[in-house]
């Protein structure tokens, strides 16, 4: 089934040592979206890649970056994560934005230490 | 941008139906009506989306009223599976794209 890859499911970092998460997607889709959410408040928009422009959000800290080499793979970046980094990251694509196709993968788990 | 407003939570019986209501009183015409649901420490899955219509679908009606401030989602036969954080989500344009401007969820409970 076409879908949304997160990997790894659970990371344990170190407080700031720099870690990388990776999302890769089979449906070909040219939108694919950074997500943070926290405990019990809904998803927070970081990024997005509409191909392969870059969009980023106002109130994206400059600690989180991401990288796109292509269609299928994305990845997010925290140089220096901090305590409060600690969250669900989730990654999500769409064709255009529009339709029912805004897919979500099944997020990574960020911990802190 | 839209904004939506949900209750917190909301309790159901098993077998029944289970109306989870979203105020968006400052949708703009073009502006879509989207349902996720998120199921402890997954990924949100899709549910419904519609601009001024009625829809249904296999797992949900959405009911959006005629001056489209207001939507309602229905699960007709809730089973303890659909426990879960329901979020209402407006689908605005930006730039060259949209965005999803989410709710705070409402917490479904499905009780035996």
């Amino acid at each position: 089934d076409a879908m949304v890859i997160q990997n790894p499911r659970y990371q344990v970092t170190q407080f700031g040592k720099p870690v990388t998460l990776s999302c890769s997607q089979t449906l070909n889709h040219n939108v694919m979206y950074w997500y943070q959410q926290k405990s019990s408040q809904a998803p927070k928009l970081l990024f997005h890649y509409y191909d392969k422009d870059f969009n980023n959000e106002a109130d994206t800290p400059d600690n989180f970056q991401s990288r796109r080499p292509n269609t299928s793979f994305c990845f997010l970046d925290i140089r220096s994560p901090g305590l409060g980094d600690a969250a669900m990251y989730l990654c999500a694509t769409s064709q255009n934005g529009r339709g029912s196709g805004y897919t979500f993968g099944s997020g990574t788990r960020l911990t802190v230490v | 941008d839209a904004k939506t407003t949900q209750p917190p939570s909301m309790d159901c019986a098993e077998g029944r139906a289970a109306n989870l209501p979203c105020n968006h009183s400052t949708i703009s015409g073009n502006e879509y009506v989207y349902w996720y649901r998120q199921i402890h420490s997954q990924g949100p899955q899709y549910i419904i989306h519609g601009l001024k219509n009625n829809e249904t679908n296999e797992m949900a009606s959405l009911i959006i009223t005629e001056d489209r401030k207001s939507s309602t989602l229905i699960l007709p036969h809730a089973t303890l599976r659909d426990t879960a954080v329901y979020y209402c989500i407006v689908r605005v344009a930006r730039d060259s794209n949209y965005q999803l401007i989410w709710g705070a969820g409402t917490k479904l409970i499905i009780k035996p």
